[in-house]
């Protein structure tokens, strides 16, 4: 069965610390690893990895993924308040030209105290 | 330009009611997804729209469940004789055929009573 787990599943830190969110899965025909932040509503895309070892970033989130040893990570550095979210990562594992067909970890919660 | 829009944003029904959800992707995506997000569940895939081709509808729970995409658009997802375990969030998404990098829509609200 296809699995993703995320860990840790609630984290609470203060502003201008540094958290590191953790995705390890096992799916069949992987083709891509994403991570969404989800404040109220809907899902908003942080990042998409395909390759192993290629860190992506973007202002103070970055984001690496591990092929062989079938995990990511998601970095935010000196946080702030409006970090707050639940932090969702899944594995696009659609087979032939099917892209889109994930599977989603539970989520990270994610609380920035002033 | 505007995103997924979905309506109603809140649905209360009694069970064993039909319920249409309905989804407008983003203008020049080939690609719709249909997401439930469940209390303690997570987000699931329901189904999947690729332009002309077959939907893959293997995320559905059970035949209550359908959905359909007209002219390529406009997406109605329908649940039939709804069930209290069918309380849930439902998400929408799009994409630009390819990509993978799904947009969501502010989803449904469905409470079944």
């Amino acid at each position: 069965e296809d699995k993703v787990v995320q860990s840790p599943l609630s984290l609470v830190v203060h502003e201008g610390d540094t958290v590191t969110l953790n995705c390890s899965y096992e799916v069949t025909n992987f083709r891509s690893l994403l991570w969404y932040k989800q404040e109220k509503k809907a899902p908003t895309f942080l990042f998409m990895l395909t390759s192993s070892g290629i860190e992506k970033k973007s202002g103070r989130l970055s984001s690496i993924l591990d092929k062989k040893e079938l995990f990511s990570i998601l970095n935010i550095t000196a946080t702030q308040t409006g970090d707050s979210a639940v932090y969702l990562c899944a594995v696009d594992h659609a087979g032939g030209t099917s892209y889109g067909k994930l599977t989603f970890g539970q989520g990270t919660i994610l609380t920035v105290h002033p | 330009g505007a995103g997924v829009s979905q309506s109603p944003s809140n649905k209360v029904t009694e069970k064993g009611k039909d319920v249409e959800l309905r989804c407008d992707p983003i203008s020049g995506h080939t690609a719709l997804y249909w997401y439930r997000q469940s209390l303690g569940q997570g987000l699931e895939f329901l189904i999947y729209f690729q332009g002309n081709s077959a939907p893959d509808k293997s995320g559905l729970p059970s035949d209550r469940f359908s959905a359909e995409r007209t002219g390529g658009s406009v997406s109605t997802l329908t649940i039939q004789r709804t069930q209290q375990e069918d309380s849930a969030v439902y998400l929408c998404a799009s994409s630009l055929w390819g990509t993978g990098n799904l947009h969501f829509g502010n989803g449904t609200r469905l409470t079944v009573t």
